[in-house]
């Protein structure tokens, strides 16, 4: 166990939809990393935050978008989805910029 | 940006046998690379890192090499035990602490290793 927590572990929408993942960081991580997992892919990088701020971007698209809030918890948004969004996203923190990442389980996405 | 290459893609040895896989990196500025191994339906876990100061590292059956001036650097699995059975990543990063607001983690494709017992 990491001590990265996800939620929802599965979650089963249709196209067009928004959902909104969850992750809680290890206790006293302030950065928080989002990855996104296609069938058979490696690790894309999505987005940084450490402590509340967008530190980087990668290859997130438009219709993605993510918070940390102040207790640390951070948030992904996906809107408009499309089949092709369908992966398993996770979330990583460390508790230095770029240092050791623990990641999460991961939110298994499918998008119908 | 950084961009990680990783071979092989599969690699299957028998039980006993070493393991090796390597990655290259394009960006000099990396100074951090870790490998991950991910088992079926869990998340990526840390298994070994080596930063740019060093040349090798090494932690019971597994090694890390790097080669700043090729820039490529390899796992090393020896003794491999059918529980060695996963996917693993290699990454690279930038390390420069609390000074750095521009700092991301990119990963290779990936190696799916099977240990045959």
């Amino acid at each position: 166990d990491s001590g990265v927590t996800q939620t929802p572990k599965h979650l089963i929408t249709a196209t067009g939809q928004r959902v909104t993942l969850r992750c809680s960081p290890r206790s006293g991580d302030l950065s928080v990393y989002w990855y996104q997992q296609s069938l058979d892919q490696g690790l894309q990088f999505l987005i940084h935050y450490y402590n509340g701020e967008e530190r980087a971007k990668g290859n997130i698209l438009e219709r993605f978008s993510a918070q940390q809030f102040p207790d640390l918890h951070s948030e992904l948004n996906l809107s408009s989805l499309e089949l092709g969004d369908s992966a398993l996203y996770f979330c990583a923190s460390s508790s230095l910029l770029g240092d050791e990442q623990f990641f999460g389980p991961g939110t298994r996405l499918t998008v119908l | 940006g950084e961009n990680v290459e990783q071979h092989p893609s599969t690699l299957s040895v028998q039980e006993g046998d070493s393991a090796v896989i390597k990655c290259t990196y394009s960006d000099s500025a990396s100074n951090y690379f870790p490998w991950y191994k991910q088992e079926l339906g869990k998340g990526p876990q840390l298994i070994i890192d080596i930063r740019s100061n060093v040349g090798e590292k090494k932690d019971q059956r597994i090694a890390v090499t790097l080669n700043k001036t090729a820039k490529h650097f390899s796992l090393h699995i020896t003794e491999t035990q059918p529980e060695d059975s996963a996917v693993y990543f290699c990454a690279a990063s930038i390390l420069m602490g609390l000074t750095d607001n521009n700092n991301d983690m990119r990963f290779g494709a990936g190696t799916r290793l099977t240990v045959k017992p």
